[in-house]
């Protein structure tokens, strides 16, 4: 089955900083890949996800590049603020298929 | 208010019993999940429908059971046999079956043992 690694666990950033998150996939037919961001004390809400026909999917501050060859994908934020702190799971799967493949996610902390 | 409610928000559950948590869902999606996240791990997939009636096994199924008689709810039993039941719960559901759709998750059942 898929195996999805995320790095860092945790990474501090001043707030205005750029800060990045990377994901590493084994199964070369997974072609979904969404990032989650999960509040403290709230649910997980979808943030942004990139398919495999695109090598990168902007959406405001948020973008998400992916690697097919070197089957990676990261999560880019720019210009940080403290309403980014949160932890984030990048997964990946198959359309189609039933299951997503989660990381074991990433604690942001922005720094005022 | 749309949106997909699970309860109890937190659960204690004592030595060979049985427990129940809730999930109803108002936004007439046909597939719903449930995950178990351990701290640390990512989300493990413990059971899906993706239709009334309907369910099959995730990655973690077993001491857990699950039915799926009404398209708005999805309750999960865990049962004596799961040696290791405290984790956080999430319950999510999906307008349609298939990894490619958007999650909406509900806002958990933290799951205790006593």
């Amino acid at each position: 089955g898929e195996n999805v690694e995320q790095h860092p666990s945790t990474l501090s950033v001043q707030e205005g900083d750029s800060a990045v998150i990377k994901c590493t996939y084994s199964d070369s037919a997974s072609n979904y890949f969404p990032w989650y961001k999960q509040e403290l004390g709230k649910r997980p809400q979808l943030i942004i996800d990139i398919r495999s026909n695109v090598g990168e999917k902007k959406d405001q501050r948020i973008a998400v590049t992916l690697n097919k060859t070197a089957k990676h994908f990261s999560l880019h934020i720019t210009e940080t603020q403290p309403e980014d702190s949160a932890v984030y799971f990048c997964a990946g799967g198959q359309t189609g298929a039933n299951n997503l493949f989660f990381g074991t996610g990433t604690r942001l902390t922005v720094i005022p | 208010d749309g949106g997909i409610t699970q309860s109890p928000k937190y659960l204690f559950r004592k030595e060979g019993q049985n427990v129940t948590l809730s999930c109803e869902q108002n936004l007439n999606h046909d597939a719903m999940y449930w995950y178990r996240q351990d701290p640390g791990q990512g989300l493990r997939l413990i059971y899906y429908s993706q239709i009334v009636n309907d369910f099959q096994k995730g990655d973690i199924a077993e001491g857990y059971s699950v039915s799926r008689e009404k398209k708005e709810s999805f309750p999960l039993t865990v049962t004596s046999a799961q040696k290791n039941p405290t984790a956080f719960y999430l319950c999510a559901s999906s307008i349609r079956p298939g990894s490619g759709e958007k999650l909406f998750f509900g806002s958990g059942t933290q799951l205790s043992v006593l």
